[in-house]
């Protein structure tokens, strides 16, 4: 069965610091793959997708992700962490030609020290 | 409107009642997921429409939940008997390109 893992529930950087939070997958091709973020109080909002191509993609706020299909990974990063960046990221993966289950990991929750 | 809406925002039910919970997609968005947030639990699907296709019924939990889509627009999930493990965030997505989804705020769902 497919799955996402995001082995880090929660971490804790200082502002200013870099940031890389993990997603491993599990499934037989290569998916599409996702990162969403969802704020304090807030809904879930698309921060960067990879369907093919480069593997390194570029996304909203600064953040970046690389697709490496050897490690069946695709981790999120950013350069320099802001306060604002406090929230939950969330990795997902969607079955190229299925119908549309989209899977989440559980999800890693970020806190920025000032 | 421009986004997805959802109501309730918030709804607190006795043990036993049935709950109705709608969601409102943006214009023009032919596929609607439901998902299930509970605390620590990450995004548990539900049920998944796409156009006049059959839906993706696969992760209801138990046949007390149900939901339907009317005309390819409005959808609503229908939770019936609830129980207090149904406390959740209950969250309507809909979807612009595969795997792009956009979500509602949500609706919070607490069962005393």
């Amino acid at each position: 069965a497919q799955s996402v893992t995001q082995p880090d529930i929660h971490i804790t950087v200082s502002e200013g610091a870099s940031l890389e939070l993990r997603c491993n997958y599990s499934y037989g091709a290569t998916p599409y793959l996702f990162w969403y973020v969802q704020s304090p109080g807030q809904g879930l909002q698309l921060l960067l997708k990879y369907f093919s191509g480069d593997t390194l993609v570029q996304g909203i706020k600064g953040f970046e992700a690389e697709f490496k299909r050897s490690q069946s990974s695709f981790n999120l990063r950013k350069p320099s962490v802001h306060w604002s960046d406090a929230a939950e990221y969330f990795c997902a993966v969607f079955r190229r030609g299925s119908q549309g289950n989209l899977i989440f990991g559980k999800g890693t929750k970020l806190s920025v020290k000032p | 409107g421009a986004g997805v809406s959802q109501s309730p925002s918030n709804k607190v039910t006795e043990k036993g009642k049935d709950v109705e919970l709608r969601c409102d997609p943006i214009s023009g968005h032919t596929a609607l997921y439901w998902y299930r947030q509970s605390l620590g639990q990450g995004l548990e699907f539900l049920i998944y429409f796409q156009g006049n296709s059959a839906p993706d019924k696969s992760g209801l939990p138990s046949d007390r939940f149900s939901a339907e889509r009317t005309g390819g627009s409005v959808s609503t999930l229908t939770i019936q008997r609830t129980q207090q493990e149904d406390s959740a965030v209950y969250l309507c997505a809909t979807v612009r390109v595969p795997g792009e989804l956009f979500f509602g705020e949500g609706s919070r769902l607490t069962v005393l």
